[in-house]
């Protein structure tokens, strides 16, 4: 079936960029998806890229997928306090979506 | 709009006590999932619908029902309650009109549930 794999931390020094990756195993997922979750709320969704691009940006995120290796990252460029959350890849296809385990990420001053 | 609705808030049950968490949605869309989200862990997928009428496992259907009989509703039942079913529950509905890709899930703001 599918899977979603994501490392559960990271930490940056505020100002740095922050570079989140996924790795997921259904090749056939149309669709990948970064959500943010922050603590005591529901999922967001911050961005998402098509199977048949390699890059995407939207102000300070950069997404990019590696469809050959079946990697995805989300890098947050200018990491900000208002960035401490959790982060999820998702992946899925038109009816249904499969998350990752989620990436916490602590900003340091 | 109210968006998705999810009722309770929290819940403290007894294990073999049931339950139904509620879920109604004002936004018309087709599609609706249940997911649990386990301490420090992520969403798993329980079970999802692209419609009223139609209802799918996910990942981790085993002790769980649902029943769509509107667009609006979609209610996850709970008949004999563990411990391993402690855990937050979120709903969450998507258009599934037009393109996809811009149909994001829009997410209740969860369930507690203990079982003890």
């Amino acid at each position: 079936g599918e899977d979603v794999e994501q490392s559960l931390f990271l930490s940056v020094r505020e100002g740095d960029s922050s570079v989140i990756n996924c790795t997921y195993t259904d090749s056939s997922s149309t669709y990948l998806y970064w959500y943010k979750q922050e603590p005591g709320a529901g999922l967001q969704l911050l961005t998402y890229i098509f199977s048949n691009m390699d890059m995407k940006q939207d102000q300070r995120l950069t997404v990019l997928l590696n469809k050959k290796d079946k990697h995805l990252s989300l890098r947050i460029a200018d990491t900000q306090t208002g960035d401490s959350a959790i982060y999820f890849c998702a992946g899925g296809s038109a009816s249904k979506i499969i998350f990752g385990s989620g990436t916490r990420l602590s900003i340091r001053p | 709009n109210a968006g998705v609705t999810q009722t309770p808030k929290f819940r403290i049950l007894k294990i073999g006590q049931s339950m139904t968490l509620q879920c109604t949605q004002d936004m018309n869309h087709n599609y609706m999932y249940w997911y649990r989200q386990d301490p420090g862990m992520g969403l798993k997928l329980i079970y999802y619908s692209v419609g009223a009428g139609i209802t799918d496992k996910g990942e981790v259907p085993n002790g769980y029902n649902v029943s769509r009989s509107t667009t609006e509703d979609f209610p996850l039942r709970l008949e004999l309650a563990a411990p391993s079913q402690t855990s937050v529950y979120f709903c969450a509905t998507r258009s599934g009109q037009g393109q996809v890709h811009n149909s994001p899930l829009h997410f209740g703001n969860g369930t507690r549930l203990t079982v003890t």
